[in-house]
């Protein structure tokens, strides 16, 4: 089955800087999300990214589905920007979640 | 519009217990998906209903099984309850059998 990996794990950054996120998918897909993981849990849709690039405000995100990865960017990071990042992949409406980005960003 | 609800929030059961969890999908959406999230994981997938029928299943013992009723709304049961059932279980909609998902916020299980 389809194996997603996301990189890097943890990641600590100070108010204000920039970072990339990056998800690797094992197989052709039809569907790709980025979600924000808040701390009570619940997953709030970042990107719908099968392909292509969006943005979103200070979010953007990039999917090079030939090369199976897509690259999710956060500008100017807000300490709310803080949680769990997850990409998931996957054919029709069963996603598979990678592990997560631990985001922590410190004022 | 209301987005994916789900009920009931938190609760406790005792090992070799019964749990049912509900959920209601966004209006006009079709398609509802089951996934569980163990704590520090990513979630993983149970079920997928899409016009009252399963479409898909994950890795999971038969002490799970789900249903999609004709208003589209589901329940997912789990019999003879385990102390690894205890997780956070997420319910998600669609418009279709294809498509964004979106989510609710969840039931949070806890098996002691």
């Amino acid at each position: 089955g389809i194996q997603v990996e996301q990189s890097p794990p943890d990641l600590i950054l100070q108010e204000g800087a920039n970072s990339t996120l990056r998800c690797n998918f094992s197989d052709s897909v039809n569907n790709l999300q980025w979600f924000h993981q808040n701390p009570w849990g619940q997953l709030i849709n970042l990107f719908y990214i099968p392909s292509g690039t969006k943005q979103n405000g200070r979010l953007s995100a990039t999917t090079v589905a030939t090369e199976r990865y897509s690259l999710l960017y956060i500008s100017s990071s807000q300490t709310t920007d803080s949680g769990v990042y997850f990409c998931a992949s996957g054919g029709y409406n069963k996603l598979i979640f990678g592990a997560g980005t631990r985001l922590a960003v410190h004022p | 519009d209301a987005g994916v609800t789900q009920s009931p929030t938190h609760l406790i059961k005792t090992r070799g217990q019964h749990v049912t969890l509900r959920c209601s999908p966004i209006s006009g959406h079709k398609s509802v998906s089951w996934y569980q999230q163990v704590l520090g994981q990513g979630p993983q997938f149970i079920f997928q209903y899409y016009e009252k029928e399963e479409r898909g299943r994950g890795n999971f013992p038969d002490r799970f099984s789900a249903r999609q009723f004709p208003n589209y709304s589901s329940e997912l049961n789990v019999n003879a309850l385990l102390l690894g059932d205890s997780a956070l279980y997420l319910c998600a909609s669609s418009l279709g059998n294809t498509g964004e998902l979106f989510f609710g916020e969840g039931s949070r299980l806890t098996v002691l």
